[in-house]
């Protein structure tokens, strides 16, 4: 079955400390996948997507094959990163599949 | 913020009634997508549409239906069928189906 696994629903971390989201995805086709982000009153968009391998306002993520991840890190966080982050994962088509989501919070 | 709209912001549907989402584009693409989103559960797909004049079911396409008659707007009919409709309603487009989606403000619909 195609599904994305965001393991924690809440993660709280100190400014200036590194942050890892997490994502698992289940797919058997070649993948797809991005990262969404929802600040507070915003829109949901897009953050980055691992075609394009670009680092934006800090964060990367990288795709591993072998265990089936695209984790976002940040080698220190800041309070702006405070928000809501979906991972998803395009099947083909138009299609794309998002995880249940990790509200992420970075304090002071 | 243009782009995508939606409205309203908030909708309330009475039992047995249908109501409709309006969601409207002015980006000039070709795909355009409805989810759902509940607590704890990310982004449901219910339609999406390709070009005009075609659209197709999703993954909980039951009791909702929608249309494509011009490019610019692709409207979300919630029915009566639907048993469980209070949720937060999101409106995505994209220049097709391969290109980033772009996401509306979304519609919160409420049972009374």
């Amino acid at each position: 079955a195609q599904r994305v696994t965001q393991p924690e629903k809440l993660l709280s971390v100190f400014k200036g400390a590194p942050v890892e989201l997490k994502c698992n995805y289940s797919y058997s086709g070649s993948p797809e996948l991005f990262w969404y982000v929802q600040y507070s009153r915003q829109r949901l968009q897009l953050l980055l997507r691992h075609i394009s391998r670009e680092s934006i306002k800090g964060f990367t993520a990288d795709l591993n094959k072998g265990e089936t991840s695209f984790h976002l890190k940040k080698p220190f966080a800041q309070e702006e990163d405070s928000a809501m982050y979906y991972c998803a994962l395009r099947t083909g088509g138009f299609k794309t599949i998002f995880g249940a989501g990790t509200r992420l919070f970075v304090k002071a | 913020d243009g782009g995508i709209t939606q409205s309203p912001k908030y909708l309330f549907r009475k039992e047995g009634q249908n109501v409709t989402l309006s969601c409207e584009q002015n980006l000039n693409h070709d795909a355009m997508y409805w989810y759902r989103q509940d607590p704890g559960q990310g982004l449901r797909l219910i339609y999406y549409s390709q070009i005009v004049n075609d659209f197709q079911k999703g993954d909980i396409a039951e009791g909702y239906s929608v249309s494509r008659e011009k490019k610019e707007s692709f409207p979300l009919t919630v029915t009566s069928a639907q048993k469980n409709p209070t949720a937060f309603y999101l409106c995505a487009s994209s220049k097709t189906g391969q290109e980033t989606q772009y996401f509306g403000p979304g519609t919160r619909l409420l049972v009374l």
